[in-house]
């Protein structure tokens, strides 16, 4: 059972235009979210994280929103530019006894067309 | 520039044979991870390590072992490999009490088991 779930798995938007990209979770127990970025053969790279005391947080271009009662959050690019399109995972964690986890998402595959 | 290297970046092995994944940081992280990424599923945790020596499974540990002996050092180990363990293999570090944000992967090793 996915605690954290992308059910778009691509998305298209046209270069200028906003980027949205969704994420719900399950664990309640989730007390912070972040966004990575994959583009191909390379590892995922953080992008923008959120606290789960807080529902928004702005870094340039990226927005993350986060919905606490509906267990939702988003993240927001604009304006989106083709350097963007990548794979984006949600990512969630929890403060454990020894290591933190991140539970990912099964990715949104973003594709900025010029 | 710091880093996580993977020692292969692509490796074809037999139904049966005994599979070693290395993973290697350079940031003297206490935290180490390794992770398989399949279409539709995202990341999953294999298993995790937040000191020399000590490890805890993750979400699939089943079919999997790790080792650390050392801190720079995460080992992959695939006892008997089968064909479902064919996948993308993504190994990552992150310093205790990293919320998630400070996650650096490295770029990943495509298994493939014929």
């Amino acid at each position: 059972d996915q605690q954290v779930k992308q059910n778009s798995p691509s998305l298209s938007v046209q270069e200028g235009r906003i980027s949205i990209l969704n994420c719900d979770y399950t664990n309640s127990m989730f007390d912070y979210f972040l966004w990575y970025k994959k583009y191909p053969a390379e590892g995922p790279t953080f992008l923008i994280s959120i606290s789960s005391i807080k529902d928004k947080n702005e870094d340039g271009r990226f927005t993350v929103f986060l919905n606490k009662s509906a267990k939702h959050l988003s993240l927001h690019i604009v304006p989106s530019q083709p350097g963007d399109s990548a794979v984006y995972f949600c990512a969630a964690s929890i403060s454990s006894g020894s290591a933190r986890q991140l539970t990912f998402g099964s990715g949104t595959q973003l594709t900025v067309l010029p | 520039d710091v880093k996580v290297t993977q020692s292969s970046r692509y490796l074809v092995k037999r139904t049966g044979e005994k599979v070693f994944l290395e993973c290697v940081q350079d940031m003297d992280h206490e935290n180490m991870f390794w992770y398989r990424q399949d279409p539709g599923l995202g990341l999953r945790l294999i298993y995790f390590s937040y000191d020399v020596k000590m490890k805890e499974k993750g979400d699939i540990p089943e079919g999997y072992s790790v080792s650390r002996e050392k801190k720079e050092r995460f080992s992959l180990i695939l006892e008997s490999a089968s064909t479902n363990q064919t996948s993308m293999y993504l190994c990552a570090s992150s310093l205790y009490g990293d919320r998630g944000h400070g996650y650096t992967f490295g770029s990943g090793t495509r298994l493939t088991v014929v």
